[in-house]
């Protein structure tokens, strides 16, 4: 089955760190585009961070220099680091692919989401 | 970056009726327009990609159209499971962004 599983989230303080995994199955991650998008409670949509299919990044302004992701071929699966996590980061973190080629930028594969909280 | 702009904000529908949500970009995009569909506790799903091809699976009710700027989804006939929030989102350039999303909600 082709799927997107996350994990990791949880409850940590502010100026924390957690890292998030995104496990992929029925398909090889390092073929595509992989994403990290995510919902603050009750609001809409954010791009976070994407890891091309040729190892290169990019960061929404919002984590660039807290977060970082990463790619582990091996375990065909997806991470994001986050630290010096601020009230703000608290959301529903999901995974999504971007497949290649002609997709347009476009997910069509979620995770359920991991849901991270930053409070004290 | 580039600013995704939805409207309405939410709308109230019956089951049969037209439905029409508007997205327009802050800059030209193309057609690097993207609908999807979030129903409560679930992950967004794909329904439009590149303004007006219709994902794979996904009913023919679902139509988008536009270019540049302006872009439209179009449910011609509204069923019990489209009642959901509608986001745009645009892939013309990083930072990829999202519409602000629009519900659409039981009359």
């Amino acid at each position: 089955e082709v799927q997107l599983v996350e994990s990791g989230g949880g409850l940590v303080q502010p100026g924390g760190s957690l890292r998030l995994s995104c496990a992929a199955s029925g398909f090889t991650v390092s073929d595509n585009y992989m994403n990290w998008v995510r919902q603050a409670p009750g609001k809409g949509l954010e791009w976070v961070s994407v890891f091309y299919s040729g190892g290169a990044t990019v960061y929404a302004d919002s984590v660039k220099g807290r977060f970082t992701i990463s790619r582990d071929n091996s375990k065909n699966t997806v991470y994001l680091q986050m630290s010096d996590l601020r009230a703000e980061d608290t959301a529903v973190y999901y995974c999504a692919r971007d497949p290649l080629p002609g997709s347009y930028h476009a997910f069509d594969l979620w995770g359920q989401g991991t849901m991270v909280t930053v409070s004290s | 970056d580039i600013q995704m702009t939805q409207s309405p904000s939410s709308l109230s529908g019956s089951v049969g009726d037209r439905v029409t949500i508007t997205c327009r970009a802050s800059q030209y995009i193309s057609t690097y327009l993207n609908w999807y569909q979030q129903k409560p506790g679930k992950a967004p799903k794909l329904l439009i990609f590149a303004a007006s091809s219709l994902q794979s699976g996904v009913p023919s009710r679902f139509s988008g159209s536009g270019s540049g700027t302006d872009f439209t989804l179009t449910i011609s006939s509204l069923q019990p499971e489209d009642f959901a929030t509608y986001y745009c989102q645009q892939s013309y350039s990083t930072p990829w962004t999202f519409g602000q999303g629009t519900k659409v909600e039981v009359k």
